[in-house]
């Protein structure tokens, strides 16, 4: 078990570009997380799965997010037509339902120009 | 909805000395709250758990938090800081009926002075 990994670590983007990070959680961890972190501030809550369904999105979420889980394991995360103020550290984790403990991958850290 | 409010964004003690790091949670149902460390340019840790049952929770590295129903808080202690403990903390609540999505404080820095 190699725990959550995430890919890309970096990604450097020009302003109205689409992006899309990957996550693998531990496998059969069937719940996985998405939040963002910008500095200074706690993780923020964007999304969350359990298996391929996904149960909730933060309100707050720009329509211009959206993620997926097709087959209950990797997920991905898609940002389009970036912004300035997308730039972040968007993390993954994931869990076992039931189990209450969230395992956190290193991040994708975001930048765009 | 729950939230979770960190008293003081940095706090700083002397190595030796005491640790305490407040933490306040809001929860309209028996909430799972958790302390999470976070390193410089690592990611998140989970340092310690309350879930049910005792209500004094020991975790990684000596820390350890009591929750307290009655006073709505879960702060992090540590009888004598390192050099080693100085990172990111944060706090964090989730619903406890449906093993819910974890909401995050805004975080304590500490700083341990030599």
């Amino acid at each position: 078990d190699t725990g959550v990994s995430q890919d890309p670590r970096h990604k450097i983007t020009k302003r109205g570009q689409n992006v899309t990070f990957r996550c693998d959680p531990i496998s059969e961890h069937n719940r996985l997380y998405w939040y963002r972190q910008t500095l200074g501030q706690g993780p923020e809550f964007l999304t969350y799965f359990q298996n391929e369904a996904q149960l909730e999105k933060s309100r707050l979420l720009s329509d211009r997010f959206s993620a997926e889980r097709p087959k209950g394991s990797f997920s991905t995360l898609e940002i389009q037509r970036t912004e300035q103020g997308d730039s972040a550290m968007y993390l993954c984790a994931s869990s076992l339902l039931g189990n209450a403990e969230a395992f956190f991958g290193q991040g994708t850290r975001l930048t765009v120009v | 909805a729950q939230s979770v409010t960190q008293l003081g964004s940095h706090v700083s003690v002397s190595e030796g000395a005491l640790v305490l790091l407040r933490c306040n949670y809001s929860s309209s149902v028996p909430p799972y709250l958790f302390w999470y460390v976070q390193y410089p340019n690592q990611g998140l840790q989970l340092l310690l758990k309350y879930t049910t049952g005792a209500t004094l929770v020991k975790g990684i590295n000596g820390f350890e938090a009591e929750f307290k129903k009655s006073e709505t808080s879960f702060h992090l202690t540590k009888p004598s800081a390192h050099m080693s403990d100085a990172a990111e903390y944060f706090c964090a609540v989730s619903d406890g009926n449906r093993d819910d999505k974890i909401i995050f404080g805004k975080g304590t820095r500490l700083h341990i002075l030599p």
